[in-house]
């Protein structure tokens, strides 16, 4: 069972340029998020998808747009990339409902550096 | 806006000891908090979470000490051993339709020494 599956797992990108991070998940949850870590500001909410079809901002949305493409696949884009987007960029799913499925199941990671 | 509010961002604790990091919220329609633990390289992974209906929950030698009304809760780990050593993040959300974002804490790298 591969649980979130995140690819790439690193990218290199220069400023300007654009790409998309693309997170799967194989458990049927209804719940999906983006979000990047930055050292001592913990995990920051990009946007997240409470179930197929509906997309919502979090804390730190400006510069990123999301996809959620069906039930299983939510992607990240960066259409313009900044310096200031450089880091650890994590998705993670969850069903979101009721006393079972709350547990958030996150992928590995991609790291990204924008020079 | 810091939704959830961590404290310390580092901690260092001898074996054997009591590891104690705490968060504060602030969105009272949040009803679920767990803690979430992260090996460096790795995501984040549940440790152990609680409901506000209860005021403590405990798991091996982890517990969480919730108090509803000051909206605060609170990571304990009792007998801290060096395999701990990593960082723990609190998060509070909701778990019903309607309440699915999930927030998290600043983290705390915790360092177990001998």
């Amino acid at each position: 069972n591969a649980g979130v599956t995140q690819t790439p797992k690193f990218q290199v990108l220069k400023t300007g340029q654009s790409m998309t991070l693309q997170c799967a998940q194989d458990m049927n949850h209804n719940s999906m998020y983006w979000y990047r870590q930055d050292p001592g500001m913990g995990l920051r909410l990009i946007y997240y998808s409470a179930s197929e079809g509906t997309t919502d901002k979090g804390e730190v949305p400006n510069g990123y747009n999301v996809s959620r493409l069906n039930k299983r696949e939510f992607s990240l884009r960066l259409e313009s990339a900044a310096p200031s987007q450089t880091s650890v960029y994590f998705c993670a799913s969850r069903t979101g409902t009721g006393a079972l499925g709350t547990e958030a199941f996150f992928g590995q990671g991609t790291r990204l550096t924008v020079v | 806006q810091q939704q959830v509010k961590q404290s310390p961002q580092s901690l260092i604790v001898q074996k054997g000891g009591i590891s104690i990091i705490n968060c504060a919220y602030e969105n009272t329609a949040f009803d679920y908090f767990p803690w979430y633990q992260q090996f460096p390289g790795k995501g984040p992974a549940l440790l152990i979470a609680i409901r506000p209906d209860v005021s403590e929950k405990k798991e091996g030698r982890f517990t969480i000490s919730f108090n509803k009304s000051a909206k605060q809760f609170s990571l304990h780990i009792m007998d801290s051993q060096p395999g701990d050593s990593a960082t723990y993040f609190c998060a509070a959300g909701g778990s019903n339709f309607g309440n699915e974002k999930l927030t998290f804490g600043t983290g705390t790298r915790l360092t177990i020494i001998p």
